[in-house]
């Protein structure tokens, strides 16, 4: 059960794209598409900003966007803004049933 | 509306018990997958265990043997039973609606494990 390898951090100024990857195994994100993506500011609950890799729930922004190529997800945000900033962990499902979440990123809106 | 209320935390010593509660609206516990994620204080999300609709539970190795998931179907609620604790426990507690994903999320309870 090792955790998926994310950036620590990440930076973009208003208005420009950023990606952040999320790399794992054949074993968890390359196995199935159950890969999600979760925003957490400071002293919050996260929140599921992608789903089944590249699915938004009703309500995010379609700035959100979710991808995956073997054993790497990404999560791309466009029109950066500046409540964007906050941490965001990649999940994924795995072949002994559980769950995997990756380091963290910290994203920072210059 | 769905919500999730965590409550139990509080502080343990080492080798201590707790039990912790997530009372759910909105929706049947029974019917979903239910998992419990925690978060020690200042690092990233970890999961921790989930109960099935069917009634099978899985945990994460470091918690094997020592937490159990459960639920009761009339009171609408999960737990969280967890013995021989340790200070590595020290997290905020999250129990989340599971479809593959954690589609909502309670506010978290804090267990702190310390002498």
């Amino acid at each position: 059960q090792s955790a998926l390898t994310q950036p620590a951090s990440v930076s973009g100024s208003p208005g420009q794209s950023i990606t952040i990857s999320c790399t794992g195994t054949s074993s968890d994100i390359g196995g199935y598409n159950y890969v999600s993506w979760y925003q957490q500011h400071p002293g919050k609950a996260p929140k599921v900003m992608i789903y089944d890799v590249s699915n938004r729930p009703s309500g995010v922004s379609n700035r959100f966007s979710g991808s995956k190529s073997g054993n790497t997800a990404s999560l791309t945000i466009s029109g950066l803004q500046a409540e964007d900033e906050a941490d965001y962990y990649c999940s994924s499902y795995t072949s002994s049933s559980t769950v995997v979440f990756g380091g963290g990123t910290k994203l920072t809106v210059l | 509306e769905v919500q999730l209320v965590e409550s139990g935390g509080g502080l343990v010593q080492p080798g201590g018990s707790l039990r912790l509660s997530c009372a759910a609206s909105g929706f049947t516990v029974s019917s979903n997958y239910m998992s419990w994620v925690r978060q020690a204080p200042g690092k990233g999300l970890e999961w921790v265990s989930v109960i099935y609709s069917g009634g099978s539970t899985y945990y994460a190795d470091s918690v094997k043997g020592r937490f159990t998931i459960s639920r009761d179907n009339s009171k609408n609620t999960l737990y969280l039973q967890m013995n021989s604790l340790r200070a590595e426990d020290t997290a905020v507690y999250y129990c989340a609606r599971d479809n593959y994903y954690f589609d909502s999320w309670g506010q978290g309870t804090l267990v702190t494990v310390s002498s």
